[in-house]
């Protein structure tokens, strides 16, 4: 998975308590995203990161926020976790570029959050 | 409304055999779109990417057609492996961090 890892890989938890999920990635890329994938659903973006502490929402952002303090880290955070918040979350990465989407992302393994 | 639609939703084939993956997208303004495999439990992969002027693109038994005036896009696999069994997913993207993903198309292939 190009060096990136996720974690918690798998998390329950109760309506209402904060999550905060990891990417971690050793390949020195610069933008970072973060994605939740549901049955019938394309993967949907939520944040995604541009550089160091810069980071821009994507289409589903509404009950998350995001952090990145380096390069190698990007942490989302759902602030008090709803149902609706049961998907499994995707971190993807991909070099700078001119067009960023001519640039192949690579995904992590995913964390399956489930929310009681 | 940008959408990008798949077809089918699964598909059932015997190894060996060949099989074609439909993409519609009614997105715009166009960059790119590509074709992602994504095995169960795993993160997708990039198979191929196609810009506007392309309308081939091939990666070992995949090939992926674009046809940038109708809007649609294929995915031939050809003499299919039990690994190939997985979800296909096509992504149009509007240009920077603007992406659409399909639902995807699940494909069991059986031996």
């Amino acid at each position: 998975d190009a060096g990136i890892t996720q974690s918690p890989r798998h998390k329950v938890t109760e309506t209402g308590t904060p999550v905060t999920l990891r990417c971690h990635q050793t390949e020195n890329h610069r933008y970072m995203y973060w994605y939740r994938q549901d049955p019938g659903h394309g993967l949907r973006l939520i944040h995604y990161s541009y550089g160091v502490k810069d980071t821009d929402k994507g289409e589903v952002s509404d009950g998350y926020s995001v952090s990145r303090s380096k390069t190698e880290d990007f942490l989302l955070t759902l602030e008090s976790a709803t149902s609706s918040q049961t998907s499994v979350y995707f971190c993807a990465i991909s070099e700078a570029g001119v067009n960023p989407s001519y640039n192949e992302q690579f995904f992590g393994p995913g964390t399956r959050l489930t929310v009681l | 409304k940008n959408q990008v639609e798949q077809s089918p939703q699964s598909l059932i084939i015997l190894e060996g055999k060949n099989c074609t993956l439909q993409c519609n997208y009614t997105v715009s303004p166009f960059s790119n779109l590509r074709w992602y495999k994504q095995d169960t439990g795993r993160g997708p992969v990039s198979l191929t990417i196609m810009t506007f002027s392309e309308n081939t693109k091939s990666n070992g038994r995949y090939t992926a057609t674009l046809d940038a005036d109708t809007k649609q896009s294929s995915l031939h696999i050809t003499a299919s492996q039990l690994s190939d069994s997985a979800s296909y997913i096509c992504v149009v993207s509007r240009g920077g961090f603007k992406t659409i993903f399909g639902a995807g198309t699940r494909l069991f292939v059986k031996a």
